[in-house]
């Protein structure tokens, strides 16, 4: 069972455009989302993160919009750059039952062309 | 400061083998979590350590198991290696209290032949 849904699996912009990538959840104990990048051969790298008391958060180029009510949150990369090029992870941190976690996204691939 | 460094960044293993890897936390970290990435798919979870015990653990066989050492450094061992092992591990490290701010390393990954 996917607790943690994203769309899409991959993403074309170009540059200076604004990439939106989307979460879903089911799971009402989830209280923590963080957004990771992650580039090929390294990491994920945590890049920003929101609670579900905000409804939108901004830290440079990056904004989480956050839907309690709809369970729903949304990364949005504001002027991208072809440096922004790598794959998205989602994650919600709760108890999903058997521990309290991260449960990850599949992921987006996103490319951002010249 | 020192981010979480893992080693080896490679391994070959062949089926039935067993592996053992390592991981050292961010510095003024105290919790390790370790996960499962298969190529193409987000990470998941495996189990968490602090205070040298186990304290949560993912859906994964007994055949993965972890210790942590006093100075908060961590192993992964998995026995009797299959070939659906094969993935990047990776190790991340929190504060005890705010476990849900992980920092990642860079991950070994993991072949079975």
């Amino acid at each position: 069972q996917q607790q943690v849904k994203q769309s899409p699996q991959s993403l074309i912009v170009q540059k200076g455009g604004i990439p939106i990538i989307n979460c879903a959840y089911e799971n009402t104990a989830f209280d923590y989302f963080p957004w990771y990048q992650q580039f090929p051969g390294k990491g994920p790298a945590l890049l920003i993160a929101i609670r579900p008391d905000v409804s939108e958060k901004k830290e440079g180029r990056f904004t989480i919009s956050f839907n309690k009510s709809a369970k729903q949150f949304s990364l949005h990369i504001m002027d991208s750059q072809p440096g922004d090029s790598a794959t998205y992870f989602c994650a919600a941190f709760g108890n999903t039952g058997t521990a309290s976690k991260l449960t990850f996204g599949t992921g987006t691939r996103l490319q951002v062309t010249l | 400061d020192a981010g979480v460094t893992q080693s080896p960044t490679h391994l070959i293993k062949t089926r039935g083998q067993q592996v053992t890897l390592r991981c050292s936390p961010k510095s003024g970290h105290d919790t390790v979590s370790w996960y499962q990435q298969a190529l193409g798919q987000g990470p998941q979870f495996i189990f968490q350590y602090y205070e040298e015990e186990e304290r949560q653990r993912g859906n994964f066989p007994d055949r993965f198991s972890g210790h942590q050492f006093p100075n908060y450094s961590s192993e992964l061992n998995v026995n009797a290696l299959l070939l659906g092992d094969s993935a990047l591990y990776l190790c991340a490290s929190s504060l005890k209290g705010v476990t849900n701010t992980q920092y990642f390393g860079p991950g070994t990954r993991l072949t079975v032949l």
